[in-house]
């Protein structure tokens, strides 16, 4: 069936680098993205990739994808207070569906 | 100023009562999406709808209604029937006309409690 798991929990010092991992499952999907929702408020888009790409890079996020494994991960340099939020991987099935994770609350330590 | 609003961001509710959220976006997106979200959960599908007077069900459609007489309103009638209505729900959007970006876009949110 259609599923994006992620960890639901990580903690990072400020200043260093944090990796958010998701896995999926469906094979055919052509997008994958990364939705940023601090608290009270509406998802907001972070980036995204296209599914023949390994590697997309903008300003602090790099986002890799490995399609053999099904496997996408965010990562964000330089953690800043700012940063702490959820932050939900999702896979687009077809033009209007997406399959989102259920997000993984980023927490930063002084 | 483009977006998706969504009003008001804070509603409650008694038991038995329909209520009605607006989503209302002046990007030109074909198609509008509304989600609802539980406290440590994803977000799931309730309705969407690509074109004006035409609207699919999602995953969990029981006990609510929409509809589209406009391109750019979207609202959502939670009914009395929705045995659960207390969450936090999130209305989208997207263009439908290049086939390779389906990308949605979110609103602020609604929060819903029913007393």
């Amino acid at each position: 069936g259609e599923d994006v798991e992620q960890s639901l929990f990580l903690s990072v010092r400020e200043g260093d680098s944090s990796v958010i991992n998701c896995t999926y499952t469906d094979s055919s999907s052509t997008y994958l993205y990364w939705y940023k929702q601090e608290p009270g408020a509406g998802l907001q888009l972070l980036t995204y990739i296209f599914s023949n790409m390994d590697m997309k890079q903008d300003q602090r996020l790099t986002v890799l994808l490995n399609k053999k494994d099904k496997h996408l991960s965010l990562r964000i340099a330089d953690t800043q207070t700012g940063d702490s939020a959820i932050y939900f991987c999702a896979e687009s099935i077809r033009r209007d569906k997406i399959i989102f994770g259920k997000g993984t609350r980023l927490h930063i330590l002084p | 100023d483009g977006g998706i609003t969504q009003s008001p961001k804070y509603l409650f509710r008694k038991e038995g009562q329909n209520v009605t959220l607006s989503c209302e976006q002046n990007l030109n997106h074909d198609a509008m999406y509304w989600y609802r979200q539980d406290p440590g959960q994803g977000l799931r599908l309730i309705y969407y709808s690509q074109i004006v007077n035409d609207f699919q069900k999602g995953d969990i459609a029981e006990g609510y209604s929409v509809s589209r007489e406009k391109k750019e309103s979207f609202p959502l009638t939670v009914t009395s029937a929705q045995k659960n209505p207390t969450a936090f729900y999130l209305c989208a959007s997207s263009i439908l006309g290049d086939p390779d970006i389906d990308t949605q876009y979110f609103g602020p949110g609604t929060r819903l409690t029913v007393l």
